[in-house]
């Protein structure tokens, strides 16, 4: 299977500031995605980033607070801006195996803490 | 809507011992697929197995098995003679098919699995 690595592992950031988390795939894949996991939650899907073109938006997420860029098929980021501690999760990207209903791979996501 | 139930929050089990944690799902689609997933205190999420709607077949790999019941909408996970290393939280997840032709995957709460020495 794909190796994923995402940058950076964690951070602490300030309120109001941005930060931008990279995604990187060792082979070309079509679908990436983005999601979201609250301290003790479950997942959530923030987004799915398609190369080429504008992300998809799940419900309750924008791209003025979560732009994504997805310039070709083995890179994506995703930029978590203006934040506040409600912001603080582990994002983590994913790809799809194969077809569409494949499994997904996750990287080993990023650790946000916003103070 | 869809939905997947992970009713059991935590589970504590001594090591040795089999534990079966529980999968519920709601779903409108007449395919889906069903997932679970091991995420470890390191963080990473480890796909164990995906399963359809049409397969109903019980699977088992090596200490761990899977019962799906399309009937009750369980998909159900059994680890037998659990060790420390199976401590993680695990999720299920269940597919939704859009109108775009693509899919999108719902995961479920998660069980916190404690094995004790």
């Amino acid at each position: 299977s794909a190796v994923i690595s995402q940058k950076p592992s964690r951070d602490i950031c300030q309120r109001g500031t941005s930060l931008t988390i990279q995604c990187q795939v060792d082979s070309q894949v079509t679908m990436m995605f983005w999601y979201r996991q609250q301290p003790g939650q479950s997942l959530t899907l923030i987004a799915t980033a398609n190369q080429g073109s504008e992300a998809t938006y799940e419900s309750g997420f924008v791209i003025d607070k979560f732009p994504i860029s997805r310039p070709n098929l083995t890179f994506s980021t995703l930029t978590v801006s203006n934040m506040s501690p409600e912001d603080s999760s582990i994002y983590l990207c994913s790809l799809q195996a194969g077809g569409l209903v494949s499994e997904q791979f996750f990287g080993p996501g990023t650790r946000l803490t916003v103070l | 809507a869809q939905k997947v139930t992970q009713a059991q929050t935590e589970i504590s089990v001594v090591e040795k011992e089999d534990v079966t944690l529980d999968c519920v799902y709601e779903t409108r689609d007449t395919t889906y697929y069903l997932f679970w997933y091991k995420q470890p205190p390191s963080g990473e999420l480890v796909f164990l197995i995906r399963r359809n709607s049409f397969d109903e077949q019980n699977e088992i790999s090596g200490r761990y098995s899977w019962n799906f019941q399309k009937s009750t909408s369980s998909f159900n996970f059994t680890i037998t003679a659990s060790q420390v290393v199976d401590s993680a939280v695990y999720f299920c997840a269940l597919s939704e098919a859009r109108t775009s032709g693509t899919y999108k995957y719902i995961f479920g709460t998660g069980t916190r699995l404690k094995v004790l020495a």
